[in-house]
Parts: C-alpha cells; sequence; structure tokens
C-alpha cells in the first residue's frame, strides 16, 4: 500500500513564525503536492514538484515555498505563517509511469496561526 | 466556469441502500482522468475509484462503480448497500492530460458532498 506520511496532525504557531510541514512517501513516485483545504473553497493546489529539486506553481502559491531535496521528502515552508494560513494541508504523491496517476494523500496537517 | 460541478452540498440515505452523488465536468481537453476521493472526519483523503475519458466501460471498485456518461460529461458515484462507515465527504477531482506543462499534473477537484448514513 501507499503510505504518504505528515510530519504533524495539529500545529500551532505565531504570526510571523517560520513554519515547516515535512511531508514523507514511500512508494518511489514522482510527483509530489501540496494541497490547501478550506472550507466551502475546497481544495486548491500550493506547489507541486514532478521531480527533485524540480518544483512548480499551483493556483495559491503567495506566502509558500516548497523544498524537494529527496524523491521522498517534499516540504511545504510558510516564511511568515499569518493568520491567514489557518487551514487543513494535505500532502500527495502520485506515479507517472501509469496511465492512471491517481494521487495518494497523506492525514493532513491542521494549522493554527495566532 | 468551474471545471467539477458538484450540485449536491449534503445527502441523507438509509443504511444498505444504494446512493447517487452526481458529479460535472466542463473541458475541452480529448484526454482526462476523474477520480472519486473520500474524506472522514478524519481528514484524510481516500482514493476510491478511476475513469479514463477513453475507458469504454464505467469503472467499478468493490461497492464503488461510476456512472460514466462522457456526452452529458458527468460522472457521477454510486455507493451500493450504504454502511455507516460511508459517511463522509465526497470530492470529484479531474486531470486534463493533454496540455504540456504544470497543468498536465494539477488534479481539479468540485466542492464535495457530505453523505450521512442513516441507521
Amino acid at each position: 500500500d501507499v503510505k504518504v506520511t505528515q510530519s504533524s496532525r495539529y500545529l500551532v504557531k505565531r504570526t510571523g513564525e517560520k513554519v515547516f510541514l515535512e511531508c514523507v512517501q514511500d512508494m518511489d513516485h514522482e510527483n509530489m503536492f501540496w494541497y490547501r483545504q478550506d472550507p466551502g473553497l475546497g481544495l486548491r493546489l500550493i506547489y507541486f514538484s514532478y521531480d527533485v529539486k524540480m518544483k512548480e506553481k499551483g493556483d495559491i502559491p503567495e506566502g509558500y515555498s516548497v523544498s524537494r531535496e529527496k524523491k521522498e521528502r517534499f516540504s511545504l515552508i510558510l516564511e511568515s505563517a499569518s493568520t491567514n494560513q489557518t487551514s487543513m494541508y494535505l500532502c500527495a504523491s502520485s506515479l507517472e509511469a501509469r496511465n492512471r496517476y491517481e494521487q495518494y494523500f497523506g492525514p493532513g496537517t491542521r494549522l493554527t496561526v495566532t | 466556469a468551474q471545471k467539477i460541478t458538484q450540485t449536491q452540498p449534503g445527502m441523507f440515505v438509509q443504511e444498505k441502500e444504494a446512493v447517487t452523488l452526481d458529479c460535472t465536468y466542463d473541458t475541452s481537453d480529448p484526454s482526462y482522468g476523474l477520480f472519486w476521493y473520500k474524506q472522514p472526519s478524519s481528514g484524510e483523503m481516500i482514493f476510491l475509484i478511476y475513469q479514463g475519458s477513453y475507458d469504454q466501460q464505467n469503472a467499478t471498485e468493490g461497492r464503488y462503480s461510476l456512472n460514466f456518461q462522457k456526452a452529458r460529461k458527468s460522472a457521477n458515484l454510486v455507493i451500493s448497500a450504504s454502511q455507516l462507515g460511508d459517511s463522509a465527504m465526497y470530492f470529484c477531482a479531474m486531470r486534463e492530460v493533454s496540455y504540456s506543462g504544470a497543468g498536465s499534473y494539477q488534479l481539479t477537484f468540485g466542492k464535495g458532498t457530505k453523505l450521512s448514513v442513516i441507521p
């Protein structure tokens, strides 16, 4: 089974702090993704990566950066956390070799910025 | 215009009965994939079923089937014999494959339908 893990289920940070959200997958997937999920807005893509050290902006990259130094790990960085970044953050990975390319998600990190 | 539309914010179904969750999509890409995910209250998104635009038959995975009507651009999820554990949010998503670059990797999600199974 595909396993995607995220470093924390719940996180509370203060405004202005630098925040790191870590995601690890164990299935050698090429693609990894970071989404945020907000009530009424659904899932929105922040960033994704299709290879080590490669990244692409999604729909809402402002205020975020990412890092992918190893294939299995994809980090989301909030350079200076703000209250409007309080949200549920979901990491996902997918394999590109097959035709199906469904994304497998981690358990999510519920971040609160106070 | 929204690419994925789920018109039912919430639905109720009696345990052991079948239920259909609606999803319509909008794309001009001839090659695309459609997905359904389940999100229980715990938060994890669970992949349920996939349908490719060129697939001739409707996809099935256990109690889940996808009613794919290409001309109508609909991809409804049918859950047979509902169980209490089926209570969750359900999301329809699409990937447009033909586009090059960043857009071809992205899944676009609908707003979701909250399903409640009544004992």
